[in-house]
C-alpha cells in the first residue's frame, strides 16, 4: 500500500543517539498510529493521534515522543536510544469517517547498537 | 485495561486441510475485532473483520467467528494453500472517551505445506 510511506526503512544507531523516524500517508486519513513489533509480542502500540491536535500515548509511550506536523505527517523520536528498542516499527493509519480498518506502512527495521 | 490472548504461536497444516487460531479478550465493551495477515517481510493487512453485533462473518475460504459470552473469537481457513502462510495477528478495539485504539494478539506463525 504505497499510501503510507515510512523513511528510513532501515536505520542503524547506537546507544544514547536521538533518532526520529517518518511516516507520510497520501489517503487523508485523520487518525494515525505508531507499533513496535517484537517477536511473540505482537504488535504494541506507542502513539496515537487522532487529528493534527490530538496525541494520546499508547501501551509502551515511555522513550518515545512523536510530533503531528500535518494531517499527512506523523514522527516518532527516540530520545536516547537504547539497545532494548531494536524493533519493526510500524506507522498506520484509519479514517475516521469510515471503517477501522488500520493501513499499515512498509516498516522501519531499527538496530540499537 | 484490555488485554488480546492468541493461540497457538505457531500452527503447521499440510495443504489441504483446515486451520484455526483462536483469540480471547478481557473487555467485555470491545466491539471490533479485525483479523491481520502479514506476509515475511511485508506489512500488516486486514483480511477479514467482525463485530459486536455479528456472530459468524465469511469470505470464501475464511471465516471469524465470535463468541460475545466467553469473549472469544476465532479465523478459520479451509482448503489451506501454500500462499495462506504467514503470521496472523488478532485484535481487539474499545471505544473509550470517543477514541477507538486496537489491541493486537501476539500473533500465530502458520504455515502450508504442500
Amino acid at each position: 500500500d504505497a499510501d503510507v510511506t515510512q523513511t528510513p526503512r532501515n536505520r542503524i544507531t547506537k546507544t544514547g543517539k536521538r533518532i526520529m523516524l517518518e511516516c507520510s500517508q497520501t489517503k487523508g486519513h485523520d487518525r494515525m498510529y505508531w507499533y513496535r513489533q517484537d517477536p511473540g509480542l505482537g504488535l504494541r502500540l506507542i502513539y496515537y493521534s487522532f487529528d493534527v491536535k490530538d496525541i494520546n500515548k499508547g501501551e509502551i509511550s515511555d522513550g518515545y515522543s512523536v510530533s503531528r506536523q500535518a494531517q499527512a505527517k506523523f514522527s516518532l523520536s527516540l530520545e536516547s536510544a537504547i539497545p532494548n528498542q531494536t524493533a519493526l516499527y510500524f506507522c498506520a493509519t484509519s479514517d475516521l469517517q469510515g471503517t477501522e480498518t488500520q493501513y499499515f506502512g512498509p516498516g522501519t527495521r531499527l538496530l540499537v547498537l | 485495561g484490555e488485554n488480546v490472548e492468541q493461540h497457538p504461536s505457531t500452527l503447521s497444516v499440510q495443504e489441504g486441510d483446515s486451520a484455526v487460531i483462536k483469540c480471547t479478550y478481557s473487555d467485555s465493551a470491545s466491539n471490533y475485532f479485525p483479523w491481520y495477515k502479514q506476509e515475511l517481510g511485508k506489512r500488516p493487512q486486514l483480511i477479514i473483520d467482525i463485530r459486536s453485533n455479528v456472530g459468524e462473518k465469511k469470505d470464501q475460504r475464511i471465516a471469524v467467528t465470535l463468541n460475545k459470552t466467553a469473549k472469544h473469537f476465532s479465523l478459520h481457513i479451509t482448503e489451506t494453500q501454500p500462499e495462506d502462510s504467514a503470521v496472523y495477528f488478532c485484535a481487539a478495539s474499545l471505544r473509550s472517551g470517543g477514541y477507538n485504539k486496537l489491541i493486537f494478539g501476539a500473533g500465530t506463525r502458520l504455515a502450508v505445506h504442500p
